[in-house]
């Protein structure tokens, strides 16, 4: 079985300041995974993903996120925060074809 | 290249009616996800489809719903003899492949009376 947890249901930073939105996975076998942002009344769209290779991986709109395998995380950042970022975000694991999301973290930036 | 459309965008049932919602995925795809999501919660995988065969619907109720892709058309979720637990709003995505980034429609919000 494969799991995903956001620890946080609810993260809320200053504009301009650095945010960490917190992702742990459980997966036998190796994961892909992915970081979507949700705006009201819309469809998921795709951040960033980790298949392989480098740990720290850039994605859209200056996020990154870092695949720690030892800790079983990927925690998604952005070194400054805009009031536009403001959204749900979900982590997600893909394995064997199957996709496992969270239940997602609500980011509020305040100006 | 249009992106996952789905429609309709809204659809009120009466509770014991049929809701088939429709999922055209982008060009090329021939992966197709539906999840649901519930109001305040997160985003529950629900069937994964490639065309004509259902891969994985460990995560669809066992009564009353189901979905086809067909070689031909839009994929489609049927839930018959909808209740208001149903209400929900239902995401489809398509991607190019397994292990692919998902592309996600605008979704369906059903309501159920």
């Amino acid at each position: 079985a494969q799991s995903v947890a956001q620890p946080e249901d609810q993260v809320n930073v200053a504009e301009g300041n650095p945010l960490t939105v917190k992702c742990t996975y459980s997966v036998s076998g190796n994961p892909y995974l992915f970081w979507y942002v949700q705006y009201p009344n819309r469809g998921l769209q795709f951040l960033l993903k980790y298949i392989t290779g480098d740990n720290l991986v850039k994605g859209s709109y200056g996020f990154e996120a870092e695949f720690n395998k030892s800790q079983t995380s990927f925690h998604l950042k952005k070194p400054s925060a805009l009031v536009s970022d403001s959204a749900l975000y979900f982590c997600a694991l893909t394995n064997a074809g199957k996709s496992t999301f969270g239940d997602g973290t609500t980011l509020t930036v305040k100006p | 290249n249009a992106g996952v459309m789905q429609n309709p965008r809204h659809l009120v049932r009466r509770r014991g009616q049929e809701a088939r919602l429709r999922c055209s995925p982008m060009k090329g795809h021939s992966h197709v996800y539906w999840y649901r999501q519930l109001p305040e919660e997160g985003l529950k995988f629900m069937v994964y489809l490639q065309k004509e065969n259902i891969i994985d619907e460990s995560g669809m109720p066992k009564e009353r719903f189901s979905a086809e892709f067909p070689k031909e058309g839009p994929s489609i979720l049927r839930i018959q003899q909808v209740v208001r637990g149903d209400s929900a709003a239902y995401f489809c995505a398509s991607s190019p492949g397994t292990a692919d980034i998902q592309y996600f429609g605008a979704g369906t919000r059903l309501s159920v009376l």
